[in-house]
């Protein structure tokens, strides 16, 4: 398995629902990501899971709670999220510490907030 | 000004054209990426090269760490080569930092 898979693809929420993203890879990678990627711009990192544990939370609002129950799982838990929370938001995962890895993307969850 | 620079931003081309697509970078970098993107959709990485030249099919990437540049070339190109195209430079541990990318529109 070379993939990492996202679900949903798409998922319109209003600002008062709670929604999970879900992210699943059996690369054995021990770093998963969270991208958030406007239209016509490059992706945006959001945060970053190593072996597991939280090692990078680009100032990230609040309202997004990441989880990585496990290595093969990420999960990004929304909560009040606002209409220009609207956007692509990309998994990936790598190995960490291993400077010549690559990376492996999902294809994206679309999230609507209306 | 960004640490990642592609050119050009967009590109039209007929089928069958050689294209080119530039990044240049100003960081230390320990991998670049060339990654391609189709609307809506999920991002796939063709090249990850930390020094000389790959290929792929009809795409040749190669880099050149002296000059921190690289340049993504397909040949004979397809209107499903139509796509947007990134660069995008691994840095210090595990973070990537992109280009703005460049729209490649191949008409038949």
């Amino acid at each position: 398995d070379t993939e990492v898979t996202q679900t949903p693809k798409h998922l319109v929420m209003g600002m008062t629902n709670k929604k999970s993203l879900k992210c699943e890879q059996h690369m054995g990678h021990r770093a998963m990501y969270w991208y958030k990627q406007k239209a016509k711009k490059p992706p945006e990192l959001m945060f970053v899971y190593s072996y597991e544990k939280l090692s990078i939370n680009e100032s990230v609002p609040s309202r997004f709670s990441p989880e990585c129950p496990n290595s093969s799982l990420l999960n990004l838990h929304l909560h009040a999220l606002q209409p220009e929370d609207s956007a692509l938001y990309l998994c990936a995962s790598s190995q960490p510490r291993d400077r010549f890895y690559g990376y492996t993307f999902g294809s994206g969850t679309r999230l609507t907030v209306v | 000004k960004n640490e990642v620079e592609q050119s050009p931003q967009n590109l039209t081309a007929q089928e069958g054209e050689f294209i080119t697509i530039n990044c240049s970078y100003s960081v230390g970098i320990s991998a670049l990426h060339w990654l391609q993107q189709h609307p809506g959709g999920g991002i796939v990485s063709l090249f990850m090269l930390s020094s000389g030249k790959k290929k792929h099919g009809r795409l040749i990437a190669t880099i050149n760490i002296q000059e921190k540049h690289s340049s993504l070339h397909i040949t004979a190109s397809h209107p499903r080569d139509s796509a947007v195209y990134i660069c995008a430079v691994k840095t210090s541990g595990s973070r990537l930092t992109f280009g703005e990318g460049t729209q490649l529109t191949v008409n038949p």
